[in-house]
C-alpha cells in the first residue's frame, strides 16, 4: 500500500503570493489532517478534513484555507503569504472509519512540503 | 487547550546507553503518539498508545492515563537513533487532532 504523499516537496515563494499544497492519502483513509512545523513554534495543527468537510480547525489566520475532493485527496492554500510562513508543511491521513479502537485514529505522515518565502 | 511538556530538553548519550524521555500533559486525551524526526527527513509515528505499554524491537513506550504521564525509551541505543523525537497527544472524541511537545533532540555517540 502506497504511504502518504505530498507535492511538491519544496517550493519557494515571494511575499504576497499564494502557493497551493497538495496531500494524496493512503488509499482508504477519509481523514486528512494538516501541520505547520516552524524551528520556533514547532509542530501546529492546521486543520483536518474528513469526507470533504472541514472537521477541525487549529488557531490560524484565513490566509491557511484548505479543501478536501471526493477521492479523499486534500489541499491547503496559503494566500498573501509572509516571510512567517516559511515552514515544513505536514499532512497526516487516518482511517476514521468509526469503528472503536486505536489503529482507527492512528495518523500516517507525509514527507512534507518545504515552503520558503523570501 | 492541552500542554505537552517534554524532558529532559536535550540529550547526549554514549552508544549503548539506556535512554528515557518523558512527555507530560495537562488534559485527558483519547490516545498519545511518539513520533520520530531525522534531521532534514519526515516524521515518522513509533508508537500510538492509550494505556500500559508497547515494544517495538528496541523500543518501549508506556503510558499512565492517571499521572498524565509516558515515557519512551530506547534500550541498547545506536547512532542511528540521534534524531528529535516528539510527543504528541490526540483529542477526545471523533477527531484527529494533535497537540504536540517541543521535540527532544537525541545524540548518541558512537
Amino acid at each position: 500500500k502506497a504511504g502518504v504523499t505530498q507535492t511538491p516537496r519544496y517550493l519557494i515563494k515571494t511575499r504576497g503570493q499564494q502557493v497551493t499544497l497538495s496531500c494524496s492519502p493512503i488509499s482508504g483513509h477519509r481523514s486528512v489532517s494538516w501541520y505547520q512545523q516552524t524551528p520556533g513554534q514547532g509542530l501546529q495543527f492546521l486543520f483536518e478534513y474528513f469526507s470533504e468537510t472541514q472537521r477541525n480547525k487549529g488557531n490560524f489566520p484565513g490566509r491557511f484555507s484548505g479543501r478536501q475532493f471526493s477521492n479523499s485527496r486534500s489541499e491547503m492554500n496559503v494566500s498573501t503569504l509572509e516571510l512567517g510562513d516559511s515552514a515544513l508543511y505536514l499532512c497526516a491521513s487516518s482511517l476514521s472509519s468509526g469503528r472503536a479502537g486505536l489503529k482507527d485514529n492512528e495518523q500516517f505522515f507525509g514527507p512534507g512540503t518545504r515552503l520558503t518565502v523570501l | 487547550k492541552n500542554e505537552v511538556e517534554q524532558s529532559p530538553q536535550n540529550l547526549t548519550a554514549q552508544e549503548g546507553e539506556f535512554i528515557t524521555i518523558n512527555c507530560s500533559y495537562s488534559v485527558g486525551i483519547s490516545a498519545l503518539h511518539w513520533l520520530q524526526q531525522h534531521p532534514g527527513g519526515g516524521i515518522v509515528s513509533l508508537f500510538m498508545l492509550s494505556s500500559g505499554k508497547k515494544k517495538h524491537g528496541r523500543l518501549i513506550a508506556t503510558i499512565n492515563i492517571q499521572e498524565k504521564h509516558s515515557s519512551l525509551h530506547i534500550t541498547a541505543s545506536h547512532p542511528r537513533d540521534s534524531a528529535v523525537y516528539i510527543c504528541a497527544v490526540q483529542d477526545t472524541g471523533a477527531n484527529s487532532k494533535l497537540t504536540f511537545g517541543k521535540g527532544i533532540t537525541l545524540s548518541v555517540r558512537p
